[in-house]
């Protein structure tokens, strides 16, 4: 079966500073790749998805890859601020009708 | 207008107890799921239902089951409740992989604690 993995837990960073996370994906590759904001005490919330032919996705400070050779997806935030300290989860399925599998996810601080 | 909600948002309850939480949409999707987020933080697939569909995750005991009295609503019912059945529960929502949108929208969560 398909796994997700997000091998940092926690990851400290520098406000202004650009953040890098990594999911990584075993066995085939998935049609697409999904990333999720989680803050505690609420639901995760959709950010971006970037389909299995597409290099690079962006949305405002957000940019996402897809490397179907190294079975890897990057999720850059570019001038981090306080504000984005969230647990971030990465997310595909196997197809058809069948639901997300999440990653354990990376809890991301900013430090000010 | 909340989009997915949850109610309770809190819930304990005796150990041997049957309870009930309550989840509803307006975002007129087709599928609706079940997660639980455990002690670590990992959300795991319980259930996704469509009226066409259900999809069970094998590793839910049988104590759990959903209940759909429309295509707005997935209730998750827990009979005979265990310690180790304490976590959070995300309701979440989505359109038909066969529509494009694929992305899911979850409620807030019910914190479930089995004393």
């Amino acid at each position: 079966s398909q796994k997700i993995e997000q091998n940092s837990e926690a990851l400290n960073i520098q406000e202004g500073k650009t953040a890098t996370l990594t999911c990584n994906y075993t066995n085939y590759s998935p049609a697409y790749l999904q990333w999720y904001r989680q803050d505690p005490g609420r639901g995760p919330v959709f950010l971006l998805l970037i389909r299995e032919n597409e290099k690079e996705k962006r949305k405002e400070r957000l940019k996402v890859t897809f490397d179907t050779t190294l079975k890897q997806s990057l999720f850059h935030i570019t001038a981090s601020q306080p504000a984005d300290s969230a647990t971030y989860l990465c997310a595909t399925s196997v197809g058809g009708n069948t639901p997300l599998v999440f990653g354990k996810g990376t809890r991301l601080s900013v430090i000010a | 207008d909340t989009a997915v909600s949850q109610t309770p948002k809190y819930l304990v309850t005796q150990m041997g107890n049957d309870k009930s939480i309550k989840c509803e949409q307006n975002l007129g999707h087709d599928t609706m799921y079940w997660y639980k987020q455990d002690s670590k933080k990992f959300l795991k697939i319980m259930f996704s239902y469509n009226n066409k569909e259900l999809i069970i995750n094998e590793t839910v005991p049988n104590r759990f089951s959903p209940k759909s009295p429309d295509k707005a609503h997935l209730n998750l019912h827990i009979n005979s409740l265990e310690l180790g059945d304490s976590a959070v529960y995300f309701c979440a929502s989505s359109l038909n992989p066969g529509q494009g949108s694929i992305r899911y929208t979850f409620g807030s969560g019910t914190r479930l604690t089995v004393v």
